[in-house]
């Protein structure tokens, strides 16, 4: 069975850097039918779709948050990584990662079937 | 990017009734749309793909429908456990866009 878990700090420094990391097990990150990524939710709000990574390195980033996000994969340790940078109270939200099936004939992310638990980041001094 | 609508925000029904939510999307995403499920403090569960297809096991209370820009998700006899969160999301265009979210209480 697919798992997913986030790890991470719970608490950022406005204007520091928000790292979480994704470890994945009962399937290999480098399937080549999906992507990985990672949406937010901030508290008692919506989700929003941060990005995507495939296990090549390839990326989709949120254009409104393209300048300030950076995703990178671990093959060998089956791990995913998010780095948002310059982080406000704004960035406070729950994270989740997921997997993300490529879809349609475009080769593109679009479907989150398996979920972690989240992680919750607060933005404080 | 695309913007996804959905109608109501919240609703409050009886067990056993048929509950309907709507998502319009700002334009045509084709069947380009997952609905997903969110209990308190709970990961999102992805429910339907493709506008109308079960995720593997997926109660049959569960549907959706629609095409185009209007799609409607459908719980045929609401349950207790079906008290929850519905989302639906766009996957026609990038960046992935999510509806406001429906709350379903009974």
């Amino acid at each position: 069975q697919l798992q997913l878990q986030e790890s991470g700090p719970g608490l950022v420094k406005p204007s520091q850097t928000l790292s979480l990391t994704c470890s994945v097990s009962g399937d290999s990150i480098s399937s080549t039918s999906y992507y990985w990524g990672w949406i937010r939710q901030p508290p008692g709000k919506g989700l929003e779709w941060i990005g995507s990574i495939y296990y090549s390195g390839s990326t989709y980033y949120n254009p409104s948050l393209k300048s300030r996000v950076t995703m990178s994969v671990d093959t060998s340790k089956n791990q995913f990584s998010l780095k948002l940078s310059s982080v406000t109270a704004a960035d406070a939200a729950v994270y989740y990662c997921a997997r993300d099936l490529i879809v349609g004939a475009t080769g593109a992310p679009g479907m989150f079937d398996y979920w972690g638990q989240g992680a919750l980041v607060t933005v404080s001094s | 990017d695309i913007q996804m609508t959905q109608s109501p925000s919240s609703l409050s029904a009886s067990e056993g009734d048929r509950v309907t939510i709507t998502c319009q999307a700002s334009q045509d995403i084709n069947n380009n749309l997952n609905w997903y499920q969110q209990k308190p403090g709970k990961a999102p569960k992805l429910l339907i793909y493709d506008a109308s297809n079960w995720e593997t096991g997926v109660p049959s209370r569960f549907s959706g429908s629609g095409s185009g820009t209007d799609f409607t998700f459908t719980i045929s006899s609401l349950q207790p456990e079906d008290i929850a969160t519905y989302y639906c999301q766009q996957y026609d265009n990038l960046p992935l866009t999510f509806g406001g979210g429906t709350k379903v209480e009974i």
